[in-house]
């Protein structure tokens, strides 16, 4: 199905365990991005991709890994998960243009226990 | 740096009133384009409109309408005749150029819950 889907919806870990949450996208935007959202922060860049193999941090980096090989998948790490990574995870993508809005996924809620 | 302020953080309206919501924002950039978003109580990110930089023309959709004025740096949102339907997170978001040149991200301001009653 076309679209951007994340990948477990719902996920429980524990302190100090890695954990990856999945992107994909079937719409070829070179653009994607990683957010957290936080009650009372809003939404919090991560990282984002301009294109296969080009990757920059955002306003909360640390903590998060990110790589993209293939223009469909960005996948989000946690090296090493800390409780307050507890948070909802939301993934974009985006055409290359600067004006175009993102299409978001549907989040994934992490809960680090 | 760049930012986006929505300083209300909660608005409770009863149905059919109007309600704005106010959305400031700091650039250098001379080129910028502003967005907002609905989260609704269900969680998925819904793109409303976007606006850049040079187009001060207000908008209206229906009963939604925006408000952009570029000598007070901001982008505010109107609905009237509010619904319960209405009643959402509604965030509002600011382009900013990327360290790798030609790249570009979105910031986003903490939103306004907007809470609409019956």
């Amino acid at each position: 199905d076309a679209g951007i889907t994340q990948s477990p919806r719902y996920k429980i870990t524990e302190t100090g365990r890695q954990v990856t949450l999945m992107c994909h996208q079937t719409w070829s935007h070179s653009y994607m991005f990683w957010y957290r959202q936080d009650l009372g922060h809003g939404l919090r860049l991560i990282y984002y991709s301009a294109a296969a193999d080009i990757t920059d941090k955002g306003e909360v980096p640390d903590g998060y890994v990110v790589s993209r090989s293939k223009t469909e998948n960005f996948p989000l790490t946690l090296e090493s998960a800390t409780r307050s990574q507890t948070s909802v995870y939301f993934c974009a993508s985006s055409e290359l243009k600067r004006g175009y809005g993102y299409t978001f996924g549907s989040g994934t809620r992490l809960t680090v226990v | 740096a760049q930012k986006v302020t929505q300083a209300q953080t909660e608005i409770s309206v009863v149905e059919k009133e109007d309600v704005t919501l106010d959305c400031v924002y700091e650039t250098r950039d001379t080129t910028y384009y502003l967005f907002w978003y609905k989260q609704p109580p269900s969680g998925e990110l819904v793109f409303l409109i976007r606006r850049n930089s040079f187009d001060e023309q207000n908008e209206i959709s229906g009963r939604y309408s925006w408000n952009f004025q570029k000598s007070t740096s901001s982008f505010n949102f109107t609905i009237t005749a509010s619904q319960v339907v209405d009643s959402a997170v509604y965030f509002c978001a600011l382009s900013e150029e990327g360290r790798i040149s030609g790249t570009y991200k979105y910031i986003f301001g903490t939103g306004t819950r907007l809470k609409v009653l019956a």
